[in-house]
């Protein structure tokens, strides 16, 4: 069965400690793998699509890495404003086209000041 | 540039009624595909629509179903509601029909009392 996990379920940090989330897949097939940031409330935010192991994206403190069974999300000096849920989501390939994800369950991270 | 609409943003219905949520996409984008979220089971793939077809459905019973119209606005429809029916529903924009972004609304917030 296709799975996702996430660790942590939570991570408490202090502003400028860096540290990474981690999203683990069993997959058939990987066509994405895709990260997302949901504050209470709200509907999730896009951040990255990482398609193929190696790839690496970056956006201001946070970079997102892909392997064939994992994808670790690193925040660099984070603030407090860094604070939300992060969520991981894998799109599979076969089974004809589809924009359907796969999502773990989430980090809820919590940066103190 | 307008990202994707949800309507309404609350609803408080009573058990055994119905619903009807909606939604419209980014502009230009022709998928659109329908999450429930709860605490307990996270983010759950409803089903997913790209030129008014609908092209993949997750596992939920025939209670829940949805139709997406010429213009790609959708919406998603619940009947004979339930108690564990309370989530976060939220629709997601996608600009073609597999391996590409989703971008998800702020959600409807649906209680069912």
């Amino acid at each position: 069965e296709d799975q996702v996990t996430q660790s942590p379920e939570a991570l408490r940090l202090q502003e400028g400690e860096s540290s990474s989330l981690n999203c683990s897949y069993t997959v058939s097939g990987l066509r994405g793998l895709f990260w997302y940031r949901q504050d209470p409330g709200k509907g999730p935010e896009f951040l990255f699509t990482l398609y193929s192991a190696g790839e690496e994206k970056e956006k201001e403190r946070l970079k997102a890495t892909l392997t064939k069974k994992e994808s670790f999300l690193h925040i660099t000096a984070p603030k407090p404003e860094d604070s939300a849920t992060y969520l991981c989501a894998v799109q599979l390939l076969g089974g004809g086209a589809t924009n359907k994800l796969i999502f773990g369950t989430g980090t809820l991270l919590a940066v103190q000041p | 540039k307008a990202g994707v609409t949800q309507t309404p943003r609350y609803l408080i219905k009573t058990r055994g009624q119905q619903v009807t949520l909606s939604c419209s996409p980014i502009s230009g984008h022709r998928s659109v595909s329908w999450y429930q979220q709860t605490p307990g089971q996270g983010l759950q793939f409803l089903f997913e629509y790209f030129s008014e077809t609908q092209r993949n459905k997750g596992n939920f019973p025939g209670r829940f179903s949805g139709r997406q119209f010429s213009n790609s606005r959708s919406e998603m429809n619940v009947s004979t509601l339930e108690l564990g029916d309370s989530a976060l529903y939220l629709c997601a924009s996608s600009l073609g029909h597999g391996g590409t972004e989703a971008f998800f609304g702020q959600g409807t917030r649906l209680t069912v009392v």
